[in-house]
């Protein structure tokens, strides 16, 4: 069975400090799909990344970048210098290559202070 | 702006009751698929169509039904509707029958008194 488990429900920083937001993932699938998503407090679902399961290489964007480790199971997301706009709940999904269904964790809210 | 559209925005309507959400996907894309996203049961995959032909199914209740039509666009029909079945039902689209979406439309969110 494929699961995606975000362990941190809520974090709560300052202004321009790095976090971290940590999702671990279940498949038995040699293919598959990561994904991370933004829901800003306006409540629509903005694409952040996909990475599939042969890409191992990290990936930056700005101030975002992304963790992939295969042998932890894992695909975190570090956004540097966090500011306020940052503030959404953030998820991570998976999907493997046989049907686009996606599926997510139960995401992380991230609030961050001025 | 994610090219999907949906409509309405907001739904309220009572126990009991019968509505239809509509979705339009990005031009090109031929797959559509609806999700639902509520407090207790986070984002969950409802149903996907391809070309006008049911895909895959998830945990959609029996008293939920979609199609997608000839011009693509799809509509989600939620009927008996509970307390319950309030949430946030967002569509999304993608080109292939097999590509994950990339795209979410804005959702709808049914209120159900």
């Amino acid at each position: 069975a494929q699961k995606v488990t975000q362990a941190q429900t809520e974090i709560s920083v300052v202004e321009k400090e790095d976090v971290t937001l940590d999702c671990v993932y279940e498949t038995r699938d040699t293919t598959y799909y990561l994904f991370w998503y933004k829901q800003p407090p306006s409540g629509e679902l903005v694409f952040l990344i996909r990475r599939n399961s042969f890409d191992e290489q990290n990936e930056i964007s700005g101030r975002y970048s992304w963790n992939f480790q295969k042998s932890t199971s894992s695909f975190n997301f570090t956004i540097t210098a966090s500011q306020v706009v940052d503030s959404a709940v953030y998820f991570c999904a998976l999907s493997n290559n046989q049907g686009g269904k996606l599926i997510f964790g139960q995401g992380t809210e991230l609030s961050v202070k001025p | 702006d994610s090219g999907v559209t949906q409509t309405p925005k907001h739904l309220i309507t009572a126990t009991g009751q019968r509505v239809t959400l509509r979705c339009s996907p990005r031009s090109g894309d031929l797959s559509v698929y609806w999700y639902q996203q509520s407090l207790d049961q986070g984002l969950q995959f409802l149903i996907q169509y391809y070309n006008g032909e049911e895909r895959a199914k998830g945990n959609i209740l029996e008293r939920f039904s979609a199609q997608q039509f000839p011009d693509l666009h799809s509509e989600l029909n939620l009927s008996s509707l509970e307390l319950g079945d309030s949430a946030l039902y967002f569509c999304a689209s993608s080109v292939s029958q097999d590509l994950s979406p990339l795209h979410f439309g804005n959702g709808t969110r049914l209120t159900v008194t």
